[in-house]
Order: C-alpha cells, then sequence, then structure tokens
C-alpha cells in the first residue's frame, strides 16, 4: 500500500476554503485516492475518491496532478462542523478484501 | 442512506471476561471488517471477512479474538478474554463489489 504523508493540524475560519495536500510518491497504476472523515467518537466516513485529474461532489473536491504523487482535498466555506479529522488513503479499489491503512490524518479545527 | 449499525453504543467489562460486539452489515455489501482505534491513536484493521471467511487478519487479532456471521445479517466479533488493552472504539464497516466502505458508529469497549 501506498504511504501517505499529510500535515497533523490545521487551524481554519467559518466560511474559508480549506485545502490539505497528501504525498503519496509511490502509489501504484492502479490506487485510487480517497478520503475519509472522522468525528470524535464516530467512525471515519467516506468524503470523496478519484484517480485523476478533478473530482468534485456535494462535500468537496479533489484535485489530483498529472503524475498523481500528491493529492489536495479541498472544503469550500467551511463550518463549525466541519472540525474532524481527515484522513488521505490510497490503494487498489477493486482489489478483493482491501483493507484500508490509516494514517494519523489532518486534524481541521474550525474557529467562528 | 444504508447504515452499518453496531450494538451496544458502549460496553463496560471486567478484565478476563468474554465480550461480543454486534454489527448489521448493510444487506447486499460482501466485505466485512472490523477496526479498532484506541483513544488518540489510529484507526487499525483487525480483520476482513468474506464468503463466510476471514480473508484477512492483522497481528492484533490473536487468538483472543474470532468473527462470526451467525445468520446471514449479524457479523459479531468476540474477545474471549479482554485485557486492558482492549479498551478502544471498535468499528464495523462493509463494502459492496467497487464500493466505498461504510463504517458503523462504533461500540467504545472499556476493560476495568
Amino acid at each position: 500500500l501506498a504511504k501517505t504523508t499529510q500535515p497533523i493540524s490545521m487551524d481554519s475560519y467559518e466560511g474559508q476554503e480549506v485545502n490539505i495536500t497528501c504525498s503519496h510518491n509511490n502509489i501504484a497504476t492502479n490506487d485510487y485516492i480517497t478520503w475519509y472523515q472522522q468525528f470524535p467518537s464516530q467512525g471515519p466516513r467516506f468524503i470523496i475518491q478519484g484517480y485523476k485529474t478533478k473530482v468534485t461532489n456535494e462535500v468537496a473536491s479533489l484535485f489530483i496532478p498529472a503524475d498523481r504523487k500528491s493529492s489536495t482535498l479541498s472544503l469550500p466555506r467551511v463550518s463549525l462542523s466541519d472540525t474532524a479529522v481527515y484522513y488521505c488513503l490510497v490503494g487498489d479499489v477493486g482489489a478483493a478484501g482491501n483493507k484500508l491503512t490509516f494514517g494519523g490524518g489532518t486534524r481541521v479545527l474550525v474557529k467562528p | 442512506e444504508p447504515e452499518v449499525t453496531q450494538t451496544p453504543s458502549h460496553q463496560v467489562t471486567q478484565m478476563g471476561q468474554e465480550v461480543i460486539l454486534r454489527c448489521v452489515p448493510i444487506s447486499n455489501h460482501l466485505y466485512f471488517y472490523w477496526y479498532r482505534q484506541i483513544l488518540g491513536q489510529k484507526v487499525e484493521f483487525l480483520v476482513s471477512f468474506y464468503n463466510n471467511e476471514i480473508s484477512e487478519k492483522s497481528e492484533i487479532f490473536d487468538d483472543q479474538f474470532s468473527v462470526e456471521r451467525p445468520d446471514g445479517s449479524n457479523f459479531t466479533l468476540k474477545i474471549r478474554s479482554t485485557k486492558l488493552e482492549d479498551s478502544a472504539m471498535y468499528f464495523c464497516a462493509s463494502r459492496g463489489d467497487r464500493e466505498d466502505y461504510t463504517f458503523g458508529s462504533g461500540t467504545r469497549l472499556t476493560v476495568v
């Protein structure tokens, strides 16, 4: 599984855009990039997944450059309720079993 | 939106006692997992289960742990003789073929 590196923490203010960059230099051809969100005392929740270029959904955008060695999760106009830990994971979605390997994640604190 | 349901939400047990953590995965999902998260630490993979058998397990998942899908809907994690270091949040997750993971909200296990 490709190792990922992301900042330990980030602070932001309500209404701002938050961008979290994840490095995954040894990403494999079959690997997808997936981001999860975890609130305290809750299970991780899928946010967004991509393979290359840009993916957008109702929650976030994911930007992946052509070399795929990094990715950036963008949260537009954050609110206090977006305070959570955000995990970047890289792996082969289609692989049978396909356990998830979580790193430390990025702890995002949204301030009023 | 379909959910993974875990019961109980909180379990307190004495060291050496057996505990069974219960999960109801999403009905059409094929792969089932248990993860745990010790307070303040990473989410760790324990075991994956597919086609009524364990497909992969981590070093944490020793002989004290077992999983079962007794009736086609429930998925259980048993810890035979709990230790203090088993205190953690335990998350059940399920996924369909090439689908994203859905995690439950977890069971907080406290061993005293």
